[in-house]
C-alpha cells in the first residue's frame, strides 16, 4: 500500500516549457487535490476533483490545468511555465472514514528559470 | 486578511519543554480543525483533529479549540528532538459537489534541541 505517489520528485523547466505532474493513490479515495506550497504562503489549493469525472478550480488555478484520468490518477499540467510557478507541488486524496483527513504525497519540487 | 493566521516562528525549545502552537481564524463556516506535521522535504501528515470546542488529548499532544474566540492551539508535552518539524494548522469546510476544502496556516517551524 503505497498511499499517494507523485512523479517526478524534482524538475527544472525553462520559461515557456510545458510539463505534467503525475499523482496516483491506491486507497480507493474519491476526492483528490493539488496544492502548491511557497514560503510564507502555506499550502494553497490549485484544483480539486471531488469524484471521478469532475474537476473544479481552487484558490490559485491560473496557469494550470488538471485531468482526473480515473479514480486513482489526477494529473496537473503547466502549459507554459513561468518563474512564478516555482514551488513545491503536493497531491492529496481523501475518501476514507474521515472525510476531513487528506493524505499527502511526497511532493514535486519545480524550478522555472 | 488571511482566513487563517499562524505565527511562522521559528520556535526553538530545549528537550523536555512544553510547546504551545496557535492559530486564529476568521471563517465561522469551518467545521473541523486539524494539525498537520511536516518534516523537512516531506508531505504533511495528519497529527490530530477536533470537531467541537474543547480539548482532545493523544499521548504527549493536546489539541484545543475555542470557537467563540476563533482560536486553536496544539500543546506538546515533554518535547523530543524527533518533534522538530513544521506544524500546520488546517481548517475544513465542505466543497460544492463533495469533498472538503482545507485552508492551511502558513506553518510554525519548531526545533527541539538536546
Amino acid at each position: 500500500n503505497a498511499g499517494v505517489t507523485q512523479t517526478p520528485k524534482f524538475q527544472v523547466l525553462k520559461t515557456g516549457q510545458s510539463m505534467t505532474l503525475q499523482c496516483a493513490q491506491d486507497m480507493n479515495h474519491n476526492s483528490m487535490y493539488w496544492y502548491r506550497q511557497d514560503p510564507g504562503m502555506g499550502l494553497r489549493l490549485i484544483y480539486y476533483s471531488a469524484s471521478e469525472g469532475t474537476t473544479d478550480k481552487g484558490e490559485v488555478p491560473n496557469g494550470y490545468n488538471v485531468s482526473r484520468l480515473n479514480k486513482r490518477e489526477f494529473s496537473l499540467r503547466l502549459e507554459s511555465a513561468a518563474p512564478s510557478q516555482t514551488s513545491v507541488y503536493f497531491c492529496a486524496s481523501t475518501g476514507g472514514t474521515n472525510l476531513y483527513e487528506q493524505y499527502f504525497g511526497p511532493g514535486t519540487r519545480l524550478t522555472v528559470t | 486578511q488571511k482566513e487563517v493566521e499562524q505565527d511562522p516562528g521559528p520556535l526553538s525549545v530545549p528537550e523536555g519543554a512544553i510547546v504551545s502552537l496557535n492559530c486564529t481564524y476568521s471563517n465561522s463556516a469551518f467545521q473541523y480543525f486539524m494539525w498537520y506535521r511536516q518534516y523537512s522535504r516531506k508531505g504533511p501528515e495528519l497529527l490530530m483533529y477536533t470537531y467541537s470546542s474543547g480539548n482532545k488529548e493523544d499521548g504527549r499532544f493536546t489539541a484545543q479549540v475555542d470557537k467563540s474566540s476563533k482560536y486553536i492551539s496544539l500543546f506538546i508535552r515533554d518535547s523530543q528532538p524527533s518533534d522538530s518539524a513544521t506544524y500546520l494548522c488546517a481548517m475544513s469546510a465542505e466543497l460544492t459537489g463533495g469533498g472538503n476544502k482545507l485552508t492551511f496556516g502558513t506553518g510554525t517551524q519548531l526545533k527541539v534541541e538536546l
